[in-house]
């Protein structure tokens, strides 16, 4: 069965290091994958897919993805870390491949010091 | 920003009443969702539809039920409210299907099931 799973509910960077977020997947043939971001008290907001092609994906904001299929990962990367990056970030994948389902991981605390 | 406007943002009920939560879009789009948030959950999909009248389950579809009379209106009722409801609502649009288009969130709509 298609998953995603964010290991880390939190993760602290200092300002101007980079930073890493992690998500695994799990599906059967090719995946599709995405990053949203969602500020305090507002809806999600996307960030990057990745659908075939190069496995570094370039998003919003700076941001990029990783994906490595050997490894069934796609970690978010920032080479240098902003306050305003604090977010929630969320990993997701579409259930039995491209279809309207779109499923979430439990999601990662970004939290970025001054 | 999307045109995606829920109402109503904030309600407070009581266990056993109905409750009708309303998305609005000005976008055009053909698909909607419904999602609840949750901590320790991420996003969870309850329904969704992929045109007028036509709506299928996610998965967490029982003790919710949609209709969409029109492109623009996407509904959400709790036909009899419990605590278990207590969580925070977003609708999202999408112009394509899930797996390949970005979905677009809106502010969402907190529950509290007293």
């Amino acid at each position: 069965a298609q998953s995603v799973a964010q290991p880390e509910d939190q993760v602290n960077v200092a300002e101007g290091n980079p930073l890493t977020v992690k998500c695994t997947y799990s599906v059967s043939g090719n995946p599709y994958l995405f990053w949203y971001v969602q500020y305090p008290n507002r809806g999600l907001q996307f960030l990057l897919k990745y659908i075939t092609g190069d496995n570094l994906v370039k998003g919003s904001y700076g941001f990029e993805a990783e994906f490595n299929k050997s490894q069934t990962s796609f970690h978010l990367k920032k080479p240098s870390a902003l306050v305003s990056d604090s977010a929630l970030y969320f990993c997701a994948l579409p259930k039995g491949g491209a279809t309207n389902k779109l499923i979430f991981g439990t999601g990662t605390l970004l939290a970025v010091q001054p | 920003d999307a045109g995606i406007t829920q109402s109503p943002r904030h309600k407070v009920t009581e266990t056993g009443t109905p409750v009708t939560l309303r998305c609005h879009q000005t976008e055009n789009h053909r698909y909607m969702y419904w999602y609840r948030q949750d901590p320790g959950h991420g996003l969870r999909l309850i329904h969704y539809s992929y045109g007028v009248k036509d709506t299928d389950k996610g998965e967490v579809s029982d003790g919710y039920s949609v209709s969409r009379s029109k492109t623009e209106d996407f509904l959400l009722t709790l036909e009899s409210a419990t605590s278990s409801q207590t969580s925070v609502y977003f609708c999202a649009i999408s112009e394509r299907a899930g797996g390949i288009g970005e979905l677009f969130f809106g502010e969402g709509s907190r529950l509290t099931v007293l």
